[in-house]
């Protein structure tokens, strides 16, 4: 399958600093790329998809002023999380969407980021 | 009534069982209906999909889908500890334009 990477892997910064967050495709081009924030022992919890060259589109209760989204290429999206707090300390994961099936699409997941907020 | 339904578990079996996970969903648009495995602080990973009901066969893993009832089910044939992870049912459909995730079975596979 397709490989989806994801900068760091794991982060710890001090509360009300940014932390930026990279996911990259690596043998292809996504056009459209999602992240997911996952508390433990729970579902993926989608935050905001990201297509390319354009703003991301935001799921509800979710601030796009805290979480900024910028999907400069076919390749990269970055995230980050502005003035971070403790309760933003989670497990962000991205995911980048290839080959159009009739109607549909595969999906992968890169291997996630630990944040965690101090 | 949730969109997708998935006992969270966790099930807990032998080695070489073979074992069952199972989702309904209440949505008839959705099309595509995938399996995802993921291991503890990892990313999830696209197991199988399919887009029709009937059975697909990978490997010891086989995905059926029955979509008269919107009932779904991975079987995972000879059973490994390496198996244990938390398996997440996904649907798509044209009208949402993005995956929607059933809440994950954790699975652990003892020797």
């Amino acid at each position: 399958g397709a490989v989806v990477s994801q900068h760091p892997s794991w982060v710890i910064c001090k509360s009300g600093t940014s932390v930026k967050i990279e996911c990259r495709s690596l043998d292809f081009q996504a056009t459209t790329m999602f992240w997911y924030r996952q508390f433990p022992k729970q579902s993926l919890m989608l935050m905001a998809t990201s297509n390319e060259g354009s703003k991301a589109t935001y799921e509800q209760g979710v601030e796009k002023d805290k979480f900024l989204i910028n999907h400069a290429s076919l390749t990269l999206s970055t995230l980050t999380v502005t003035s971070a707090h403790p309760e933003d300390s989670s497990f962000y994961i991205c995911s980048a969407r290839t080959k159009l099936l009739p109607g549909g699409y595969e999906q992968y997941f890169g291997p996630g980021t630990r944040l965690t907020v101090t | 009534q949730k969109e997708v339904e998935q006992d969270p578990g966790p099930l807990s079996v032998p080695e070489g069982a073979i074992v069952s996970l199972n989702c309904t969903y209440s949505n008839s648009a959705f099309q595509y209906f995938m399996w995802y495995r993921q291991y503890s602080r990892k990313g999830p990973e696209l197991l199988m999909y399919t887009y029709s009901s009937g059975n697909k066969e990978d490997g010891r893993f086989t995905a059926q889908v029955d979509k008269s009832s919107k009932y779904i089910s991975l079987f995972i044939r000879d059973s490994q500890p390496s198996d244990s992870a938390t398996y997440l049912c996904a649907f798509f459909s044209g009208g949402y334009n993005k995956l929607i995730f059933g809440a994950g079975t954790r699975l652990a596979v003892h020797p």
